[in-house]
């Protein structure tokens, strides 16, 4: 299957600090990648896309980075509150055929208030 | 949790039992997708199908069975053949509008064995 990964297992911030989760992946003709929060005991919800055309894009709160050069997306969250603890995952379809989703190891996210 | 219901939200296996465990939809999607979560790590691709009565195996199939005689339900069979069953199971269902690729997934299904 495809890699998808993340630098670091856990981040701890301050509560009104940014946050910067990364990932990598490995496949250069990944075109679609999202993010998800995934809290305790609970499924993955749905934060942000991207297309491979994009450098950029912002949400509430929330913006993603792709840098296609050296295979490496991050998610940023502004303003961290005690509810965005969590834990994130990135995830790629697979571009062969479209229909896998592959996610990293996921980062855990534990805001300090 | 987004129109997908997992049931039960726990459930014990014994050895050498098969379990079946419940995924039903109501938003209409075409494809569904069970995935396995151990902790610490990502979610692995089990089984997912893309349309009724059609299934493909993902990357740890293995000890695992499923169906998709309707579109809204696609439940999952732990084989006795899966010797390490105990994880968090998560299905999923996708939608494709606007663009964007979305995965809905229901609030999991926790398996332990006895």
């Amino acid at each position: 299957g495809e890699s998808v990964g993340l630098h670091l297992p856990t981040l701890s911030v301050q509560e009104g600090d940014n946050s910067i989760i990364n990932c990598a992946y490995s496949n250069s003709a990944s075109d679609y990648f999202i993010w998800y929060k995934q809290e305790s005991g609970k499924g993955p919800q749905f934060i942000i896309d991207i297309r491979s055309n994009m450098d950029k894009r912002q949400g509430q709160r929330v913006t993603v980075l792709l840098n296609k050069t050296v295979k490496h997306l991050s998610l940023q969250i502004a303003a961290t509150q005690p509810g965005d603890s969590a834990v994130y995952f990135c995830a790629e379809i697979d571009p062969n055929t479209g229909n896998q989703f592959y996610f990293g190891t996921g980062t855990s996210l534990t805001v300090i208030p | 949790d987004g129109g997908i219901t997992q049931s039960p939200k726990y459930l014990f296996r014994k050895e050498g039992q098969n379990v079946t465990l419940s995924c039903e939809q109501n938003l209409n999607h075409d494809a569904m997708y069970w995935y396995r979560q151990d902790p610490g790590q990502g979610l692995r691709l089990i089984y997912y199908s893309q349309i009724v009565n059609d299934f493909q195996k993902g990357d740890i199939a293995e000890g695992y069975s499923v169906s998709r005689e309707k579109k809204e339900s696609f439940p999952l069979t732990v084989t006795s053949a899966q010797k390490n069953p105990t994880a968090f199971y998560l299905c999923a269902s996708r939608s494709q509008e606007g663009g964007k690729e979305k995965l809905f997934f229901g609030s999991g299904t926790q398996l332990s064995v006895l």
